[in-house]
């Protein structure tokens, strides 16, 4: 069965400072993998996704992420953190059958703070 | 273009009641989830249609819950006979073929 483990339910930061969410999946077949942000009452925003491609993957608002099989990792990093950046991260995995990205397994989330 | 969109935003409700929650998609999506998300927690899977049929609802927690999607569009989450550990944000996301998941803003239940 897949899952992922996000470590750290809180991180804070400050802002100008390296951001890294960590995260670590289970999965028997190559996965499709994603990070999502939740906005306070807002839905979630894809961030990014590993389709397979390359390793090392480039998103939305500076963030990206590198696949990493043999640490079965996705962990996430932005070189300088804004205030903006304040939300709920999630970690997500999906088997990717037929085409569709299926159902996605979420981690438990991180919320990140950044204290000016 | 409009995303995503669930209605009602809040429900409140009585324990041993019965409500819908309806999910209007991106219009040509093909696939429809939806998820479940309490206090605290990552989104936990409910249900996956393709289409009009539902091609995983493994993830619905008992009987009480059901979920339709009659015309491959809108689909309606019922729940029957609630309990206080239903009360939860519910989302609906949909996707194109091989497309990434675009999620709405939401439902939160609560029943008290």
């Amino acid at each position: 069965a897949q899952s992922v483990t996000q470590l750290g339910s809180h991180v804070s930061v400050s802002e100008g400072a390296l951001v890294l969410l960590r995260c670590n999946y289970s999965s028997s077949v190559p996965p499709y993998l994603f990070w999502y942000v939740q906005y306070p009452n807002q839905g979630l925003q894809l961030l990014l996704k590993y389709t397979s491609a390359a390793t090392l993957v480039k998103g939305i608002n500076g963030f990206e992420a590198e696949f990493k099989k043999s640490e079965t990792s996705f962990h996430l990093t932005k070189p300088s953190a804004h205030m903006s950046d304040a939300a709920e991260y999630f970690c997500a995995v999906s088997e990717s059958l037929g085409g569709n990205t299926g159902k996605l397994i979420f981690g438990q989330g991180t919320t990140l703070q950044v204290k000016p | 273009g409009a995303g995503v969109s669930q209605t009602p935003s809040n429900k409140v409700t009585e324990k041993g009641k019965y409500v819908e929650l309806r999910c209007d998609p991106i219009s040509g999506h093909t696939a429809l989830y939806w998820y479940r998300q309490s206090l605290g927690q990552g989104p936990e899977f409910l249900i996956y249609f393709q289409g009009t049929g539902a091609a995983d609802d493994s993830g619905l927690p008992n009987d009480r819950f059901f979920a339709v999607r009659p015309e491959g569009s809108v689909s309606t989450l019922k729940i029957q006979r609630t309990e206080r550990g239903d009360s939860a944000v519910y989302l609906c996301a949909s996707s194109s073929t091989a497309g990434e998941q675009y999620f709405g803003p939401g439902t939160r239940l609560t029943v008290t």
